[in-house]
This record gives structure tokens, C-alpha cells and sequence, in this order.
């Protein structure tokens, strides 16, 4: 298993919700990434967790809150979002031994 | 530190023709290099890396690149384009393996006229 997978593909939500993003990994990566990506515009990073650990935190608002329950499991909780924050979500995993990191397809979000 | 400047947004090229996408970086220590293809509404896939060793690196697609340190360049081409080459294409850059941090430059388009 090779691939990096995202649910839900797409999400619309209010700015008063609350919602999860949910990345999974099978490939034994110790390193997990979540970015955002405007239209036309490289990825962004987020947040990085090594080890189970958060790493870096790229001074992301608080409305944006992640979580690694485990090795294989990246989510990023959502609150009170902006329309601004309407986005791509990408999440990878990193392959230290292959040094190679690995995107899943995205969620595609909309904040109204 | 280290960052990535990819030259042209935007490039076209006829099909059949050379695909030359440009890219700069800045590292104080050895860097790891990378080009990704992304394709509308979809995550980024890698196409081909250099870490060490040699440095003309091939990829996916029948892309490759040239590790060029006296020119701190990473240039990536293919000698025919194809209309599914048509994406928006990423350089990045790492230090060695620490899985830390990509820096990506700000992506080039090709568009690939019939």
C-alpha cells in the first residue's frame, strides 16, 4: 500500500461549525504533514509531526487544531473558520529511509 | 536557510517539443531536490529526486533533471511534450533526511499546444 488516503474529498461548512479532516497512511512513514494550497499557489505548511509528535507548528491560528492518535493517523480539527481559510487541504507522510514524501489527493474545503 | 526560485509561472511549449522548466535553489548545506507534478484538483506526485550520487536524475513520465551545483541549478526537461503533460509542476527542497521541512518554489504551469 503506497498510497496517502483523505476523507472526506470534499467539505462545505459554516463559519460556526465544527468538522474534522482525516489523513491515513499504511506505509510505516514516522512523519506526517498537513498543508494548505491556494489556487495557483505551492503548498503551505502547517504543522509537521515526527514521531507522533508535533514538530513544527508554522504559526497557524488557533481555529486550526491537529492531532496524530498514531502512526498512521494524521486529523486536523476545524473551528469557527474564516471564508479565507477556503482551501485545499494536502496531507503527506514522509519516508526517511527513502527520503521521499508522499501526498494524498486532498480536501477540498469551503467555508461560507 | 534554504529556499527554491522556479523561473516562468507560466511556459508553453508545442507537443513534440523540448520541455525545459527552470529551477534555482539556496542551501547552506547539501540539498535534497525534488520535482512534483500536480494536476487540477488533485495532491502532488513526485516525479523524480536527487539526494546523492548521480546527477542526472530520471523520473516518471520520461522526465529528468540535472543536479548542477556550480549553478545551484535543478532544471527539469523532457525531449517530447505530450498533452498530459499539462499540470503545474513544483520544485522543492529539503536538507538531507530530516523529513523536517520542504521548501517549494512558487510552481511553474505548462500548457502544451496541439
Amino acid at each position: 500500500d503506497t498510497e496517502v488516503t483523505q476523507t472526506p474529498k470534499h467539505l462545505v461548512m459554516g463559519m460556526t461549525n465544527k468538522k474534522s479532516l482525516k489523513c491515513e497512511q499504511h506505509m510505516g512513514h514516522r512523519a506526517m504533514y498537513w498543508y494548505k494550497q491556494k489556487a495557483k499557489k505551492p503548498p503551505e505548511l502547517m504543522f509537521v509531526y515526527s514521531y507522533e509528535k508535533l514538530s513544527i507548528n508554522e504559526s497557524v491560528p488557533s481555529r486550526f487544531s491537529p492531532e496524530c492518535p498514531n502512526s498512521s493517523l494524521l486529523n486536523l480539527h476545524l473551528h469557527a473558520l474564516q471564508p479565507e481559510d477556503s482551501a485545499l487541504y494536502l496531507c503527506a507522510s514522509y519516508d526517511y529511509r527513502g527520503n521521499e514524501q508522499y501526498f494524498g489527493p486532498g480536501t477540498r474545503l469551503t467555508v461560507t | 536557510a534554504q529556499s527554491v526560485t522556479q523561473l516562468g509561472s507560466h511556459v508553453s511549449v508545442s507537443e513534440g517539443a523540448l520541455v525545459l522548466l527552470r529551477c534555482n535553489y539556496s542551501s547552506s548545506v547539501p540539498p535534497y531536490l525534488f520535482w512534483y507534478v500536480q494536476y487540477p484538483n488533485q495532491g502532488l506526485q513526485l516525479l523524480l529526486k536527487y539526494t546523492t550520487g548521480a546527477t542526472l536524475v530520471k523520473g516518471i513520465n520520461g522526465f529528468e533533471a540535472e543536479f548542477k551545483k556550480s549553478e545551484t541549478s535543478f532544471h527539469l526537461t523532457k525531449p517530447s511534450a505530450h498533452m498530459s503533460d499539462a499540470a503545474e509542476y513544483f520544485c522543492a527542497v529539503t536538507i538531507s533526511n530530516t523529513g523536517n521541512q520542504f521548501y517549494f518554489g512558487t510552481g511553474t504551469s505548462l500548457t502544451v499546444i496541439p
